[in-house]
């Protein structure tokens, strides 16, 4: 069974640093990753997902790379503001019976203040 | 604009009582999903479907049942059974055609619905 982890659990840095958030997972023939945010109280909204064949993908600031050999995710999310404050969740899909569904995550929290 | 809607946003269940959980998809996907979210803990798999007319468990389906009579339809029932309803319940959708195809698709969710028992 895939175990996906993420760390730190919670991220609070001031209005315009540069910032990693980190996934690893234990299975890494993966196809493929996906990162997600999180508003609270609100359903899941995708940021970026990221083939097994690929390196990195971009998506205006957010910048989101994979390592399949080391069972490793980072999101790199540039010039952090405040609207970026949300849950970060990264997700990868089973490859087993129960195809296409994900595997979560617990999420960073990440905060960024003014 | 096409999506996945989920309602209602909030939903309050009395002891003994059924209720259902409503996700609608226009995305022409195949495959749906129902996921569990509780405070501290990742999201988990209650049922999954990949075609119409079929449906599996998964990893929490005890004291919930659902449907798939419709391939934009995906309702889920949360019975009597289970015995601690209240969090935060997330639909998903994804493409499919071949078997390999799901797995690199991308899953999108709807907005939740948040059951609280009274």
């Amino acid at each position: 069974k895939q175990e996906v982890t993420q760390i730190p659990a919670a991220l609070s840095v001031p209005e315009g640093e540069n910032l990693v958030l980190n996934c690893s997972f234990t299975d890494s023939a993966i196809y493929n990753l996906q990162w997600f945010r999180q508003d609270p109280g609100k359903g899941l909204t995708s940021l970026l997902l990221i083939q097994s064949s690929q390196r990195e993908q971009t998506s205006g600031r957010l910048n989101a790379s994979l390592d399949k050999s080391s069972g490793r995710s980072t999101l790199y999310i540039a010039a952090s503001q405040p609207g970026d404050s949300a849950t970060y969740l990264c997700a990868v899909p089973d490859r087993g019976s129960t195809l296409g569904r994900l595997y979560f995550g617990r999420g960073t929290q990440l905060t960024v203040w003014p | 604009d096409g999506g996945i809607t989920q309602s209602p946003k909030y939903l309050f269940r009395k002891e003994g009582q059924n209720v259902t959980l409503s996700c609608e998809q226009n995305l022409n996907h195949d495959a749906m999903y129902w996921y569990r979210q509780d405070p501290g803990q990742g999201l988990r798999l209650i049922y999954y479907s990949q075609i119409v007319n079929d449906f599996q468990k998964g990893d929490i389906a005890e004291g919930y049942s659902v449907s798939r009579e419709k391939k934009e339809s995906f309702p889920l029932t949360v019975t009597s059974a289970q015995k601690n309803p209240t969090a935060f319940y997330l639909c998903a959708s994804r493409r499919s055609g071949q078997v390999n195809s799901l797995l690199n698709t991308e899953a999108f969710f709807g907005q939740g619905t948040r059951l609280t028992v009274v």
